[in-house]
């Protein structure tokens, strides 16, 4: 089975920090992709890529950057972290064939 | 833009219930449509997945799902729902071709015992 984990289950950063969110998936796959999850909202794509060192914004990529130096590695930036980003964070890969695999989330709250 | 409608946001049944979710899209093009569910305290596991041919689709735990091009819906059905299927269900969908997948709001399902 494709497995993405996602480094952290829960964390708690004081507003101003730098946070990283990691994800790693071991089934090769092209593409990966950051969401948020809030209530009433759904998911919401932060970032994504299609492959090593490339990077699209998604729909709300304002105070969030990415990282992915290699191909199963993909992290999520948040260069000062502020209280509107307290959330659920779910990593993703996916090829065309197989469709997408989610790690189990980050709930991240800011303080 | 592509966006995706759950118009039910919490929907309480009883066990053995039917069960409906609506889900509506806003792309004209073709499209590969996804049910996803979420227990309480797990990550996004997909239910079913329709990217073409019959537009019944059958998907695990008794879940199916029907594709109306004519309305823009994949509405989510299980004949008798139980307990367990107590979950967060999210809609979503593709451009064909595209990898990008853009969820709806999700609907909370409660099952009372």
């Amino acid at each position: 089975d494709v497995k993405v984990t996602q480094s952290s289950r829960y964390l708690v950063k004081r507003t101003g920090e730098k946070v990283f969110l990691e994800c790693v998936q071991d089934m090769d796959h092209e593409n990966m992709f950051w969401y948020r999850q809030d209530p009433g909202l759904g998911l919401r794509l932060i970032y994504f890529s299609y492959d090593v060192k490339m990077k699209e914004k998604g729909d709300i990529p304002e105070g969030y950057s990415v990282s992915r130096e290699k191909k199963e590695r993909f992290s999520l930036i948040l260069e000062s972290a502020s209280t509107n980003q307290t959330s659920m964070y779910l990593c993703a890969s996916s090829t065309p064939s197989y469709g997408y695999t989610f790690g189990s989330g980050t709930r991240l709250t800011v303080v | 833009a592509q966006s995706v409608s759950q118009h039910n946001h919490h929907v309480i049944l009883s066990e053995a219930a039917s069960l409906e979710l609506g889900c509506n899209y806003s792309y004209g093009g073709t499209v590969n449509l996804f049910w996803y569910v979420q227990y309480p305290g797990q990550h996004l596991q997909l239910l079913l997945k329709y990217f073409s041919g019959d537009p019944l689709v059958k998907g695990i735990k008794g879940f199916e799902a029907e594709f109306i091009k004519s309305k823009f819906s994949f509405n989510l059905r299980k004949p008798s729902v139980q307990w367990s299927d107590t979950a967060e269900y999210f809609c979503a969908v593709a451009r064909q071709g595209a990898q990008k997948l853009v969820f709806g709001q999700g609907t909370r399902l409660t099952i009372n015992p």
